[in-house]
């Protein structure tokens, strides 16, 4: 149990609907990675949050956009949804600012499983 | 650019036999090196991470990997594996001029045969 939940657990979509996935980081967290995990794949970095701005992205296209709220929740944003986009989608939250991870731990939530029609 | 390769897709031990499972990275210099597991239902659980000093690291459930430099490697070993380990292994890199960028292999899923 890592503390960090994700909502919804699935969901189903059709192409060019627009999504918005939730993430609860453990109390105190101040940053909030996202991930998006292809069947048979590894996860692949999104973007991360610190303290509500943007701190790093992926190599994703500008329709998946993330928001991060001063009460430890963020969201994960994706517009004009492509049947590619089906994934799981993972959250992770760490203490610090990202980036020292020999001190630092990322703690995953059990993802949000979407599926575009 | 950084890159993870898992060269085993699956890996299938009886139960009580040992596992080694396999993880390269490409990047010039030491990175931070983890491994975690994923359970069907459930996040990835960090087992464990090496970022300097002794080249074998102790983890969690009885899990070791060993960092060997000359060889781009970051092998997890368990020395007598319980049917409760099967699950997808996944060996993952951060660097330091990447921040807080994590990349991933593609996984190595385990089966535990009685």
């Amino acid at each position: 149990e890592t503390g960090v939940t994700q909502s919804p657990t699935h969901l189903i979509k059709t192409r060019g609907q627009q999504v918005t996935l939730r993430c609860s980081s453990q109390s105190g967290h101040n940053t909030v990675s996202w991930y998006q995990q292809a069947l048979g794949q590894g996860p692949q970095f999104i973007f991360q949050y610190y303290r509500e701005e943007e701190n790093g992205r992926g190599n994703f296209p500008p329709r998946f956009s993330g928001l991060q709220f001063p009460n430890y929740s963020s969201e994960l944003n994706v517009n004009a949804l492509e049947l590619d986009d089906s994934a799981l989608y993972l959250c992770a939250s760490s203490l610090g600012g990202g980036t020292q991870w020999d001190q630092e731990t990322q703690y995953f939530g059990p993802g949000t499983r979407l599926l575009v029609l | 650019a950084q890159s993870v390769t898992q060269p085993d897709i699956h890996i299938t031990v009886s139960e009580g036999a040992s596992l080694e499972l396999r993880c390269n990275y490409s990047y010039g210099a030491t990175p931070y090196l983890f491994w975690y597991v994923q359970s069907p239902g459930q996040g990835l659980q960090l087992l464990l991470k090496y970022f300097s000093g002794d080249t074998l690291v102790q983890g969690i459930k009885g899990f070791e990997a060993e960092f060997k430099r000359s060889q781009s490697s970051f092998n997890l070993r368990k020395p007598s594996v319980h049917w409760s380990d099967a699950a997808e292994y996944f060996c993952a890199v951060a660097t330091p001029n990447t921040g807080n960028q994590f990349y991933f292999g593609t996984g190595t899923s385990l089966t535990v045969i009685p």
